[in-house]
Parts: C-alpha cells; sequence; structure tokens
C-alpha cells in the first residue's frame, strides 16, 4: 500500500516547455486534489477531482490543465511553463465526504519543480 | 474570501519546552484541519477539529468556532516536532484554505 505516489519528484523546465506531473493513490479515494506550495506560505488549490472523468478549477487555476481519465490517476499539465510556476506541488486525494466523516486529505511527498 | 492566519511565524524553543499554536479564520467554515510539514516535506494530517477539544499523545487542538480560532498545544517538545504547523479550514466544494504556517525548531 503506498499511498499517494507523485512522479518525477524533481524537475528543471525552460520558460515555454511542457511537462505532465503524475499522481497516483491507491485507496480507492474518489476525490483528488493538486496544490502548489510557494516558500513562507500555505498550499493553494490548483484543481480538483470529485470522480473519474470529472474536474473542477481551485483557488489558483490559471496555467495549469488536469485530466482523471482513471480513478487512481490525477494528472497535472503545464502547456507552456512561466517562471512564476515555480514551486512545490502536491498531490492529494480523500473519501467522499459524509454526515458521519469529514474530507481527511492524504498527500503525497511532492514535486519540486524549477522554471528557469 | 476567507482569510486565515497563524501566530506566531516562527517559534525556537529548547527539547522539553511547552507550546502553543494560534490559528484565527475570518468567516465560519465547516471543518479545521491542523497538519505538521516535517523538514522533509511530507504532510501529516494531526487533527479534524470543526470545534471542541482533541487529544493524541503529546498534542492536543481546541477549536472555538463562535469566536472563529483553533489552538494546538504541544507538550515537551522533542526534536522530532520540528517542521511547520499548518491550520487549514474548508469553506465548502471541499476546498481547504491554508494559513501561512508556523515555522517550530525544537532545539536539543
Amino acid at each position: 500500500n503506498a499511498g499517494v505516489t507523485q512522479t518525477p519528484k524533481f524537475r528543471v523546465l525552460k520558460t515555454g516547455q511542457s511537462m505532465t506531473l503524475l499522481c497516483a493513490q491507491d485507496m480507492n479515494h474518489e476525490y483528488m486534489y493538486w496544490y502548489r506550495q510557494d516558500p513562507g506560505m500555505g498550499l493553494r488549490l490548483i484543481h480538483y477531482s470529485v470522480g473519474e472523468g470529472t474536474t473542477a478549477k481551485g483557488e489558483v487555476p490559471d496555467g495549469y490543465n488536469v485530466s482523471r481519465l482513471k480513478k487512481q490517476n490525477f494528472l497535472l499539465g503545464l502547456e507552456s511553463a512561466a517562471p512564476s510556476q515555480t514551486s512545490v506541488y502536491f498531490c492529494a486525494s480523500s473519501y467522499p465526504p459524509s454526515r458521519s466523516s469529514y474530507n481527511e486529505q492524504f498527500f503525497g511527498p511532492g514535486t519540486r519543480l524549477t522554471v528557469l | 474570501g476567507i482569510q486565515v492566519e497563524q501566530s506566531p511565524p516562527d517559534l525556537i524553543l529548547q527539547e522539553g519546552a511547552n507550546s502553543t499554536l494560534r490559528c484565527n479564520f475570518s468567516d465560519s467554515v465547516n471543518n479545521l484541519q491542523w497538519f505538521h510539514q516535517n523538514p522533509w516535506g511530507q504532510l501529516i494530517n494531526l487533527f479534524y477539529i470543526p470545534s471542541g477539544t482533541k487529544q493524541n499523545g503529546r498534542l492536543s487542538a481546541t477549536t472555538v468556532a463562535t469566536e472563529r480560532y483553533s489552538l494546538l498545544y504541544i507538550s515537551s517538545s522533542q526534536t522530532t516536532d520540528s517542521g511547520v504547523y499548518f491550520c487549514a479550514v474548508e469553506r465548502g466544494n471541499y476546498q481547504l484554505i491554508w494559513g501561512a504556517g508556523t515555522k517550530l525548531i525544537i532545539k536539543p
């Protein structure tokens, strides 16, 4: 049981290049999330998904696209990377909240991305 | 939008000391969670506490929802407690809004 894994762990891009970050979870969670963390700040939600084939915008979605083709995977794409996208990216997953439970999110180890 | 403020921003303590971290939020929230980010960057969920008090070993948390604040208590600090402590609140649509964190350093 690996939990939430992220690929790659580190990446350096040049401005204008594209890349895809992969998040995988083996806990059969319905919900998945992509966050970014900048120095001295908490996490900010980029996009999230409440189920296979669905995605929604979070707090800071501009410059990113996502896809959830399989329940266990959530992909984050940067079509044309910019220096402002230099950050640490975290993926998380959770069960659907219900009246008797809450949205406990489990986090991956993060991907450190630098855009030159 | 909702604002989440944490204090103090930095805290340096000797091993064995006690500490209190505070989280203020600007509006009513559905949920509130405390996280620990260790020095290697891993995020660990400590408490889900929209109201009331909970304890887990040397850590405890209290949320007073009517006054819009939460407190995280760490007793008998250990060096492994070092890292950044985040408070995050949920405002609906499953979106967590995070504070900027309290960086805690425990010296041996």
